[in-house]
This record gives C-alpha cells, sequence and structure tokens, in this order.
C-alpha cells in the first residue's frame, strides 16, 4: 500500500507554455496533498498545500496565478505551471497525506517526482 | 521559523562502517521527525518516522534517535553498504507541514 505516482516523470517545455503534473494515490485516500520543488543539490521546499474541494494555500513567495494546483478528488492532485519561463526547470515531487491500508498512523508518502525542463 | 540542519552536508566511508548522520531542529514542538532516503532523480522513500512521544524507532540496519528537549536526532546506519550511497533527510512534522533539513549526501565504497 500507500503507492503515489506522479505523470509526467519528465517533460520538457518551451518557454512561454503551460504544463501539467498529476499526482495521484493510487491504494488510499488522501484529503491533504502537498505540492514540493527541489533544486539541484537542495532540499525539498514546500510549495502548497491542498485539500480536496478546497483552494489550495500557497507559501509565501509562491506565486499562486503562476502554480495552478487542482484538488479535484481525493486521489488526485494537479499543478499547472502557467507560462513557464526557465528559472521554473526543477524537480517537483508531491505527496499525499493519508492512511495507508494496514497502517495505523497517518503519513505523507511522495511521490517519485517530475522533472520539468523549460527551454 | 522552525529551521533544520543536518551534519554534514556530504559524508564518504568505506564498505562496512557504522556511520551516524545528524539532525538539528530549533523548535522543539514538534509533531513527529522523519527520516528519508532520496536517490538521484527520484523521490523520497520514508525511512522511520519516530513521533514526538518516542526516543527511537529500529529497522533493520537503521537506527533513529530523538531527544525532542535538544532538538537533535541521529541516525545510525550499522555495517554499511554501498546500496546506502544516497542523499538522507531529516524532516519535523510542524503545523502540518513537513520540513526539511539539507540533507546528507551519503557515500559508501567498496
Amino acid at each position: 500500500g500507500a503507492v503515489v505516482s506522479q505523470h509526467p516523470s519528465w517533460v520538457i517545455c518551451k518557454s512561454g507554455t503551460s504544463v501539467k503534473i498529476e499526482c495521484r494515490s493510487l491504494d488510499f485516500q488522501a484529503t491533504t496533498m502537498f505540492w514540493y520543488r527541489q533544486f539541484p543539490k537542495q532540499s525539498l521546499m514546500l510549495m502548497a498545500t491542498s485539500n480536496e474541494g478546497s483552494k489550495a494555500t500557497y507559501e509565501q513567495g509562491v506565486e499562486k496565478d503562476k502554480f495552478l494546483i487542482n484538488h479535484a478528488s481525493l486521489t488526485l492532485s494537479t499543478l499547472t505551471v502557467t507560462s513557464a519561463h526557465p528559472e521554473d526547470s526543477s524537480f517537483y515531487i508531491c505527496s499525499a497525506y493519508g492512511l495507508a491500508g494496514g497502517l495505523t498512523s497517518y503519513e505523507q508518502y511522495f511521490g517519485p517526482g517530475t522533472r520539468l525542463t523549460v527551454t | 521559523k522552525q529551521e533544520v540542519t543536518q551534519i554534514p552536508a556530504a559524508l564518504s566511508v568505506p564498505e562496512g562502517e557504522n556511520l551516524v548522520l545528524n539532525c538539528s531542529f530549533t523548535d522543539s514542538a514538534i509533531y513527529n521527525l522523519q527520516w528519508f532516503r532520496q536517490d538521484p532523480g527520484k523521490g523520497l522513500t520514508s525511512l522511520l518516522l519516530i513521533q514526538s512521544s518516542q526516543r527511537e524507532q529500529t529497522s533493520g540496519r537503521l537506527n533513529a534517535s530523538l531527544d525532542k528537549s535538544s532538538g537533535r536526532s541521529t541516525l545510525y546506519i550499522a555495517a554499511s553498504q554501498p546500496g546506502d550511497s544516497a542523499t538522507y533527510l531529516c524532516a519535523v512534522m510542524q503545523g502540518g507541514k513537513l520540513i526539511f533539513g539539507q540533507g546528507t549526501e551519503l557515500s559508501v565504497k567498496p
């Protein structure tokens, strides 16, 4: 149990275009999903927290109009990078917070990440 | 504001050696502390989670301790193997969010 998938695993796009990244919890329901970005040799920085059916809460310094987050169901959240620029190139990781089958405590389960390169 | 620091930033050891990775945090009001492993270009794998009321957790060759009052945690890896080479991240849960350290990049040489 506790599998979180991300799609795509990597994407290259041109500057000015938009890119959508999906995060799915495959075998459990996640009331909350988190989006992180990670630059090379750096740690994960939380971008936003999303709860199913409500607006995402963005961390300070993260542009909500640039990074659109939708949490349409208990198993799916999407991050859309709008009007991407080269400085948006990064590794984006999602996590899903829930109680996976057979376990006794709520945890964040992480996806495998999406490598975004903007040319 | 919570800050999480990991020392050292990088570590290289010969195979078979026991080693300790350190993590410190500035605010002791945490819900739990978690250690993760990250391989290059990959997501995070959870290794051990210690609730704030616990002192340590063990899984195989890994042992993590937590001293909440002093704001410290250690990850002990016994009999290291080349397959242990990865970046190890510690994170504290506070206010419903995980706050990560910068990580320790471990290289175990055969």
